[in-house]
């Protein structure tokens, strides 16, 4: 069964400094997705950011980017410029395009806290 | 364009009881996934609805079901409600044939407590 761990239940970092969020995941298919969502106190999940795992480039969008190592299933989040707005729940997250449900399996999540 | 909604935002209910929580698709989806999210943890996966029929679900026991409507819109049941049910509840609804990479849109939750 596909597992993702997170191993940092909280995380600070001084407002515009870079701070690296930690994933590693568990899975014997060579084709899948892996994600980092935002839960802020609103609730809601954000998509932050999505790779491919055939894909060798690491993806980035804009402040955010990863570090995709696929042989050592690690998939690292990496915030530049910390704004006070980043603060929320992070959660790493992994779907298996083969799966007929879908489904996503998440991480325990990683809680980030901006200091000002 | 409206996004993922459920409703109701907050709930409390007693043991034993029976509860329906609704969700409402982002427009243009036609999938509907509910997830489970206990205090402190991650979401975990219960199942998934498409074509008014439900795929493969979680590891959650019979007292869970659901619905899907013609309109695609969603509800889960859950029966004989107990303690560890209380959760926040979070609904992604997605479009089947959008292609392997396409991400799923979740809504804002229902804040189930048990007491």
């Amino acid at each position: 069964a596909q597992t993702v761990t997170q191993s940092q239940p909280e995380m600070s970092v001084q407002e515009a400094e870079t701070v690296t969020l930690s994933c590693t995941y568990d899975t014997s298919e060579s084709d899948y997705y892996l994600f980092w969502y935002k839960q802020p106190p609103s609730r809601q999940m954000i998509l932050v950011i999505r790779q491919e795992a055939y894909k060798q480039q690491n993806a980035t969008e804009n402040r955010f980017s990863v570090n995709f190592q696929k042989a050592a299933k690690s998939f690292s989040l990496k915030i530049s410029d910390s704004q006070l707005g980043d603060a929320a729940m992070y959660f790493c997250a992994y779907r298996n395009p083969m799966n007929r449900d879908d489904k996503i399996i998440f991480g325990k999540g990683t809680r980030l806290h901006i200091l000002p | 364009d409206a996004g993922v909604t459920q409703s109701p935002t907050h709930l409390i209910k007693t043991r034993g009881q029976q509860v329906t929580l609704r969700c409402s698709p982002k427009s243009g989806h036609d999938t509907v996934s509910w997830y489970q999210q206990a205090l402190g943890q991650g979401p975990q996966f219960i199942f998934q609805y498409y074509e008014e029929e439900e795929r493969q679900r979680g590891n959650f026991p019979d007292r869970f079901s659901g619905h899907q409507f013609p309109n695609y819109s969603s509800e889960l049941n859950v029966n004989a409600l107990l303690l560890g049910d209380s959760a926040l509840y979070l609904c992604a609804s997605s479009l089947a044939m959008g292609g392997d990479n396409q991400p799923q849109h979740f809504g804002d939750g229902t804040r189930l407590s048990i007491l």
